[in-house]
């Protein structure tokens, strides 16, 4: 079956870049999504790319895209302690509107 | 801004008890999700709808668990009886799939549940 992983904590200083990281292995995944989750809050959608994509930029989000290596990364510019929160990886197939499977999440803390 | 709405927001009640989750997806989705979180299995997909039809249910344990859309505006989940097993939270999603349109999923602010 598919899956996805994510390193589980990542740290950084106010005013830094962060870099997430996640792995998939389902090769048929057509789009690729970034959630982030704030403590008691549900998931909030942050960005997603169409598999045949290498790059998407939303302000200071930037989604990266190796298909080959199956290797996915959503960079923060700028990180604020607003950004702390869960931020997780899903990878779907046949459309946006198919089930997620997500990874573990990946815990950013962000420090003065 | 358009949301997917949840009821309840929270839930205690004791092992043996229904509970009823209901969901109200954004105008216009014709895809309707339900996942589960827990610390230990993360997010997984329980059951969806699509255009009010069960798609798939295969994460749903069967015997206690049934999920249905009486209408287009409401998803409900229900568990009978409750487990000690079955607190987590509950999240319903919503999307909007056609032949020309794609939506992405959007999720509710989610039903914690705990059973006593």
């Amino acid at each position: 079956g598919e899956d996805v992983e994510q390193s589980l904590f990542l740290s950084v200083r106010e005013g830094d870049s962060s870099v997430i990281n996640c792995t998939y292995t389902d090769s048929s995944s057509t789009y690729l999504y970034w959630y982030k989750q704030e403590p008691g809050a549900g998931l909030q959608l942050l960005t997603y790319i169409f598999s045949n994509m290498d790059m998407k930029q939303d302000q200071r989000l930037t989604v990266l895209l190796n298909k080959k290596d199956k290797h996915l990364s959503l960079r923060i510019a700028d990180t604020q302690t607003g950004d702390s929160a869960i931020y997780f990886c899903a990878e779907s197939g046949y459309g946006t509107a198919s089930k997620l499977t997500f990874g573990t999440g990946t815990r950013l803390q962000v420090t003065l | 801004d358009a949301r997917v709405t949840q009821t309840p927001r929270h839930k205690v009640t004791e092992m043996g008890q229904e509970v009823t989750m209901r969901c109200q997806p954004i105008l216009g989705h014709n895809t309707v999700f339900w996942y589960r979180q827990t610390m230990m299995q993360g997010l997984e997909l329980l059951a969806y709808f699509r255009n009010r039809a069960p798609l798939d249910d295969s994460g749903m344990p069967k015997d206690r668990f049934s999920a249905e859309m009486p209408d287009a505006t409401l998803a409900t989940l229900k568990i009978q009886p409750s487990e000690p097993r079955d607190s987590a939270v509950y999240f319903c999603a919503s999307g909007l799939m056609t032949g020309n349109s794609n939506q992405p999923q959007h999720f509710g602010d989610g039903t914690r549940l705990s059973i006593l």
